[in-house]
């Protein structure tokens, strides 16, 4: 099956800083979202991207389809943005197959 | 609207009782998801309905047995559970299972603990 690497495992940031998170796949995806996935479980919705480039406030996603990666930026960031990020992706049929996600921690 | 609903948000649970979990949409979604997460892991898919059709069973044991009596309703039925099946688990639907543009948008989860 497709294999998802995401890229820094973990992360510390002081709140202010910007940062970039990077996911890798094996494989042609028809599919690819990017979660967050707050301290209570809830799994958000952050962009649906399979290619090219997406931008929602201090958040932007870039995919590069044909070298099999994304990239998710965040810019100026804030305590809130604390958790884990997940980047999942589709080949064909219904399964979605997460990376192992970055933990990410925005220290005040 | 964008919401997908669980209820309970917090469950315990015995090994020799028998609980349900629900799941819940309006948004006219067609696919609806089962998965499970474990502490600092990915979800895992356990099962696929599409449209109210058990579609994808992950090899989940048959102590999860798993519902859909409308379109907007998913439910999961547990019995006879061992610990090592406490975790959060996830509901999420899709308008449909194979459409190249579906999101899928998860509930907030039942934090499940069985003793």
């Amino acid at each position: 099956g497709i294999q998802v690497e995401q890229s820094p495992p973990d992360l510390i940031l002081q709140e202010g800083a910007n940062s970039t998170l990077r996911c890798n796949f094996s494989d042609s995806v028809n599919n690819l979202q990017w979660f967050h996935q707050n301290p209570w479980g809830q799994l958000i919705n952050l962009f649906y991207i399979p290619s090219g480039t997406k931008q929602n406030g201090r958040l932007s996603a870039t995919t590069v389809a044909t070298e099999r990666y994304s990239l998710l930026y965040i810019s100026s960031s804030q305590t809130t943005d604390s958790g884990v990020y997940f980047c999942a992706v589709r080949t064909s049929g219904s399964r979605l197959t997460f990376g192992e996600g970055t933990q990410l921690t925005v220290n005040p | 609207d964008t919401e997908v609903t669980q209820t309970p948000k917090h469950l315990v649970m015995g090994m020799t009782n028998k609980k349900s979990l629900k799941c819940e949409q309006h948004m006219g979604h067609r696919a609806m998801y089962w998965y499970k997460q474990k502490a600092k892991k990915p979800p895992e898919l356990m099962f696929v309905y599409s449209y109210e059709k058990l579609s994808i069973n992950e090899s989940v044991p048959s102590r999860f047995s798993p519902e859909c009596p409308n379109s907007s309703l998913l439910n999961l039925h547990l019995h006879a559970l061992q610990p090592e099946d406490s975790a959060l688990y996830l509901c999420a639907s899709s308008f449909r299972t194979s459409g190249a543009s579906d999101t899928q948008y998860f509930g907030p989860g039942t934090r499940l603990t069985v003793l």
